[in-house]
């Protein structure tokens, strides 16, 4: 059973396209992430979305939005895409406290065209 | 100012020795979680070893052991006995309660491990 699942795992596009990425916790956490890792491996805040209050990084271009149906699932949606946004996406999740990790999921490698 | 700061970009140690990586942090919570993940070159992201900001002793998990020093806001994590497998980017990580229960990151560490 795979605990942060995302879908899918590479994912190329145009340049103008808009694309979604889906990401599912079954650990039953009420916390779950967005974070981007450009070329040099940084792993950049992009949203978190917690029992349904949504704390967005200021830098996050407004082209980029999380979508909650629930709260076992978290899916980004990116319109416009841009060269720019070619990156690994990662979800993750974790219970709430400062004494619990986040689980990742495997990465989605985003490649805009 | 960087919530988390590794100064390492790369380190090279021989298979079978220790080796320590750096991080040191910021915070004024009083309450806050150190955490390491481990990023092979396959990718995914490998939660390590936690550290919490009111444990006395030091955090440890088999070959992985946490050098908490609370006054100097450094969480270093010490690897012993080095192996091939062990090579990979290690990421520095904190998180505090009172800003969204987001973890910040720092930029990472490239170990090698050399036979």
């Amino acid at each position: 059973d795979t605990a942060v699942s995302q879908t899918p795992k590479y994912l190329v596009t145009q340049m103008g396209n808009d694309k979604s990425i889906k990401c599912e916790q079954n650990l039953g956490h009420d916390t779950m992430y967005w974070y981007k890792q450009d070329s040099k491996k940084f792993l950049k805040i992009m949203f978190s979305y917690n029992n349904k209050e949504l704390i967005i990084n200021e830098t996050v271009p407004n082209r980029f939005s999380p979508k909650s149906p629930d709260k076992a699932h978290l899916n980004l949606h990116i319109n416009s895409l841009e060269l720019g946004d070619s990156a690994v996406y990662f979800c993750a999740s974790s219970q709430n406290g400062a004494n619990t990790e986040a689980f990742f999921g495997q990465g989605t490698r985003l490649t805009v065209v | 100012a960087q919530k988390i700061t590794q100064t390492q970009p790369g380190m090279f140690v021989q298979e079978k020795e220790a080796v320590t990586l750096d991080c040191t942090y910021d915070t004024s919570d009083p309450s806050y979680g150190l955490f390491w993940y481990k990023q092979p070159s396959s990718g995914e992201m490998i939660f390590l070893i936690y550290q919490g900001s009111y444990d006395q002793q030091n955090a440890t998990e088999g070959r992985y052991s946490l050098n908490f020093q609370k006054a100097r806001k450094s969480a270093n994590l010490v690897i012993s006995a080095s192996q091939l497998g062990d090579s990979a980017m290690y990421f520095c990580a904190m998180r505090e309660p009172n800003t969204g229960n987001q973890f910040y990151f720092g930029t990472g560490t490239s170990l090698t491990v050399i036979p």
